[in-house]
């Protein structure tokens, strides 16, 4: 089945620093999702990525829709505290309506004081 | 407010013993989830519902059942033959979108 694989696993970094991680496929997805989690509580949605090279901000973060369609990008400028969580990338495996997703492995961001 | 609902927050499962997670949406949408997640690790998904009385296994079904009576609601058994129940069990559901997810219930064994 289809795979997302998810770099780095995890992340330590200064408050204030920018942080880029991504997203790759075996195979072509038509939607990229991203979501982040903070403990003990479920994945809020961050963007959503419908067209390829598509480019899209929300706030201080942003993501990409890779061009080959396999692969997505996000970034986040300037952390603060309340960024600390692990963001997982997410894909549907068909035509995206009420199908499954596939979710990657996730990347744990932690902030050092 | 609209949301997802899921309940308890906390559960413990005896030996032996099956329990029932609640998960309850006011959103309107058509299509319900239910997702393991094991510590330091992604989501797999369990079973999932696109319309009331119907649903379909996902990857890691075994184990678990499931019942979809009313639009707003999706209730997953953890049954005893489910040797490892131990996990975040997470419920979400859309419609022709994103899905959006409950905060999980916690289920031990005791």
């Amino acid at each position: 089945g289809q795979q997302l694989n998810q770099s780095p696993q995890s992340m330590f970094i200064q408050e204030g620093e920018d942080v880029s991680m991504n997203c790759t496929s075996s195979s072509i997805f038509n939607t990229w999702l991203w979501y982040k989690q903070d403990p003990g509580e479920g994945p809020v949605l961050l963007i959503a990525l419908y067209k390829a090279g598509e480019l899209t901000s929300n706030g201080r973060l942003t993501a990409q829709f890779g061009i080959t369609r396999k692969d997505s990008f996000l970034n986040i400028s300037a952390s603060i505290p309340s960024d600390v969580g692990i963001y997982f990338c997410a894909g549907p495996t068909s035509n995206f309506g009420n199908e499954k997703l596939t979710f990657g492995t996730g990347t744990r961001l932690t902030i050092i004081p | 407010d609209g949301g997802i609902t899921q309940s308890p927050k906390y559960l413990f499962r005896k030996e032996g013993q099956n329990v029932t997670l609640s998960c309850e949406q006011n959103l309107n949408h058509d299509a319900m989830y239910w997702y393991r997640q094991d510590p330091g690790q992604g989501l797999r998904l369990i079973y999932y519902s696109q319309i009331v009385n119907d649903f379909q296994k996902g990857d890691i079904a075994e184990g678990y059942s499931v019942s979809r009576e009313k639009k707003e609601s999706f209730p997953l058994t953890v049954t005893s033959a489910q040797k490892n129940p131990t996990a975040f069990y997470l419920c979400a559901s859309s419609i022709r979108g994103p899905q959006h997810f409950g905060d999980g219930t916690r289920l031990s064994i005791l």
